[in-house]
């Protein structure tokens, strides 16, 4: 079965602490995955994806299949950076994006 | 940018009414649209995928009655919840794939519906 796990509902930090959001994964065939973020009041937004392998506002993720974990990741969090943050696979029929359960990032100043 | 538009954002109705919640891609053709709901403080769970031209598949639990989807071009999809009842009170959601445009999956605003 398709299932993607975001184990954190809520993250607190402080400004300038690291970050990781933990998301894992169950899918059978090669996955492709997102992370999203939902800012207060705005609709959801494609942050990263991994088959880029790009660095958006300092977030990195890495696919680790051996894990099946794609863990999303910031060196010095920003207050700017609360939000909700989903992890997303993209499997099954019609290339449809399953979403992990959501974790909100806390940045406290 | 590839935009999806959702319209409404709010809607209240009362009970036993049809409400109609639309979801276009603005600048881009989208062949399939995927409608979601989202309970608060919870994640989104897919209720189906459009489909231009043909029926919508929808996920298991969910009432293709209840929830009737039409796929009629290729930038319109819609969501009609018939006969609201209060445990239909949700935000619901869709989302285009605009690969094309390099913008992967693009989703709309969201439109929150209360059911009195």
């Amino acid at each position: 079965a398709q299932r993607v796990t975001q184990p954190e509902k809520l993250l607190s930090v402080f400004k300038g602490a690291p970050v990781e959001l933990k998301c894992n994964y169950s899918y059978s065939g090669s996955p492709e995955l997102f992370w999203y973020v939902q800012y207060s009041r705005q609709r959801l937004q494609l942050l990263l994806r991994h088959i880029s392998r790009e660095s958006i506002k300092g977030f990195t993720a890495d696919l680790n299949k051996g894990e099946t974990s794609f863990h999303l990741k910031k060196p010095f969090a920003q207050e700017e950076d609360s939000a909700m943050y989903y992890c997303a696979l993209l499997g099954g029929g019609y290339n449809k994006l399953i979403f992990g359960a959501g974790t909100r990032l806390a940045v406290h100043p | 940018g590839a935009v999806v538009s959702q319209h409404p954002s709010w809607v209240i109705c009362k009970s036993g009414t049809s409400v109609k919640i639309e979801c276009r891609s603005l600048d881009f053709q989208a062949t399939t649209m995927f409608w979601y709901r989202q309970f608060p403080k919870q994640s989104l769970m897919l209720m189906a995928t459009s489909n231009e031209g043909s029926k919508a598949t929808y996920e298991q639990g969910v009432e293709k009655d209840k929830f009737l989807i039409n796929h009629a071009s290729l930038t319109l999809s819609t969501l009609t919840v018939t006969s609201a009842h209060p445990e239909d009170s949700s935000f619901y959601i869709c989302s285009a794939n605009a690969a094309d445009r390099g913008y992967g999956y693009t989703f709309g605003s969201g439109t929150r519906l209360t059911v009195v």
